[in-house]
């Protein structure tokens, strides 16, 4: 069974301060990870995937297959960052099916 | 970018009747959709797989005959909740992939039965 949790449903920085959000996964195989994220009345859309390895907005992160983790982190939160992120889980062959996380609320103070 | 259109955005339903949701691709062709549930402060739970041409995958304790999907092309896919209760009040969301490892997804349909 494939599983993804992210342990903090809210998160609160002031803007210019780091942030991180925690994703951990349990999976028998080798996952994809993604992170999407929603914004405040708008569709879920695709953040960041480990397999392209590429910073989105600054966002960036690393999969850390040892301690089964897929943190999302930025150096300095913006505002506008202020958005619901869900860290989610493709198996290998299972046709893009994602297993989301609970999702944290980032909501990012001036 | 790849565009997910969801109709209705917002249906009210008597208990009882059935609602069908629609999910277009725009401007992708999409061997696979997928239709999830969000409860409210809650994540995306994975109702069923569509493929199209051949019958839907449905997830462990999602009832087939309450939720039928068709995928009757690569840009259509519908969700059908029939005899509907106020208990399947739900957004209701799809997603595409057009086979690179990304899925697009729709605006969500928010269900509401009385």
């Amino acid at each position: 069974a494939q599983r993804v949790t992210q342990p903090e449903k809210l998160l609160s920085v002031f803007k210019g301060a780091p942030v991180e959000l925690k994703c951990n996964y349990s999976y028998s195989g080798s996952p994809e990870l993604f992170w999407y994220v929603q914004y405040s009345r708008q569709r879920l859309q695709l953040l960041l995937r480990h397999i392209s390895r590429e910073s989105i907005k600054g966002f960036t992160a690393d999969l850390n297959k040892g301690e089964t983790s897929f943190h999302l982190k930025k150096p300095f939160a913006q505002e506008e960052d202020s958005a619901m992120y869900y860290c989610a889980l493709s198996g290998m062959g299972s046709n893009y099916k994602l297993t989301f996380g609970k999702g944290t609320l980032l909501t990012v103070n001036p | 970018g790849a565009v997910v259109s969801q109709h209705p955005s917002r249906v009210i339903c008597k208990s009882g009747t059935s609602v069908k949701i629609e999910c277009r691709s725009l401007d992708f062709q999409a061997t696979t959709m997928f239709w999830y549930r969000q409860f409210p402060k809650q994540s995306l739970m994975l109702m069923a797989t569509s493929n199209e041409g051949s019958k839907a995958t449905y997830e462990q304790g999602v009832e087939k005959d309450k939720f039928l999907i068709n995928h009757a092309s690569l840009t259509l896919s519908t969700l059908t909740v029939t005899s509907a209760h106020p208990e399947d009040s739900s957004f209701y969301i799809c997603s595409a992939s057009k086979g690179d490892l990304e899925a697009f997804f729709g605006q969500g349909t928010r269900l509401t039965v009385v």
